[in-house]
């Protein structure tokens, strides 16, 4: 089945940075999403992305499908963005979303 | 907006015991989902559901388990036995039209097992 790797595993970073968060899959994908689960555990949607660029305020993702990567950007970071972000993707003929290890975000104030 | 609710938010059960999760998909939707996180690790698919049956099942998903839609709007997922190892967040999740649409998630519930 489908592999889904994220990297950097985790970041800390300073309020006000950027970062860059990549999303790599072995395989070619029907569904692509991105989440960010918060504290309490919760899963939020982010971007659902199979390909192309969509932003939504600091956050945007971009999905280059023929080369099985994703990428989600988060600019002039902010404390309330700390959490794990997770990609999950699954591929033709599967309902299953297959998640990757997740990339823990620390903004500090 | 719509959204996926779940309930309860928590449950803490002896070892043994039968558990029913609760879920209220998005009205539309037609795909029903299940997914586990054990604490500190990724999230795990356990099963999808359509049409009233299951379309598709991890290996996780075994005989312990069993899912159902007993009327329009739940969708509950059941553990028969429980055993320390089932202590998770149990996400129960819902798609419009399957694979190639957007899933959304409920808020989870905690599971422990003692």
């Amino acid at each position: 089945g489908i592999q889904v790797e994220q990297s950097p595993p985790d970041l800390i970073l300073q309020e006000g940075a950027n970062s860059t968060l990549r999303c790599n899959f072995s395989d070619s994908v029907n569904n692509l999403q991105w989440f960010h689960q918060n504290p309490w555990g919760q899963l939020i949607n982010l971007f659902y992305i199979p390909s192309g660029t969509k932003q939504n305020g600091r956050l945007s993702a971009t999905t280059v499908a023929t080369e099985r990567y994703s990428l989600l950007y988060i600019s002039s970071s902010q404390t309330t963005d700390s959490g794990v972000y997770f990609c999950a993707a699954n591929q033709g003929g599967s309902e299953k979303l297959v998640f990757g290890k997740g990339m823990k975000l620390t903004v500090n104030p | 907006e719509p959204e996926v609710t779940q309930t309860p938010s928590h449950q803490v059960t002896q070892m043994g015991q039968e558990v029913i999760l609760r879920c209220v998909p998005i009205s539309n939707h037609l795909y029903f989902y299940w997914y586990r996180q054990i604490l500190g690790q990724k999230v795990e698919f356990l099963v999808s559901f359509y049409n009233n049956e299951i379309s598709e099942k991890s290996e996780i998903f075994d005989d312990q388990f069993s899912v159902e839609r007993p009327d329009g709007s739940n969708f509950t997922l059941k553990i028969r036995s429980t055993k320390l190892e089932d202590s998770a967040m149990y996400f129960c999740a819902s798609s419009e039209q399957g694979q190639n649409t957007e899933a959304f998630f409920g808020q989870g519930t905690r599971l422990t097992v003692v």
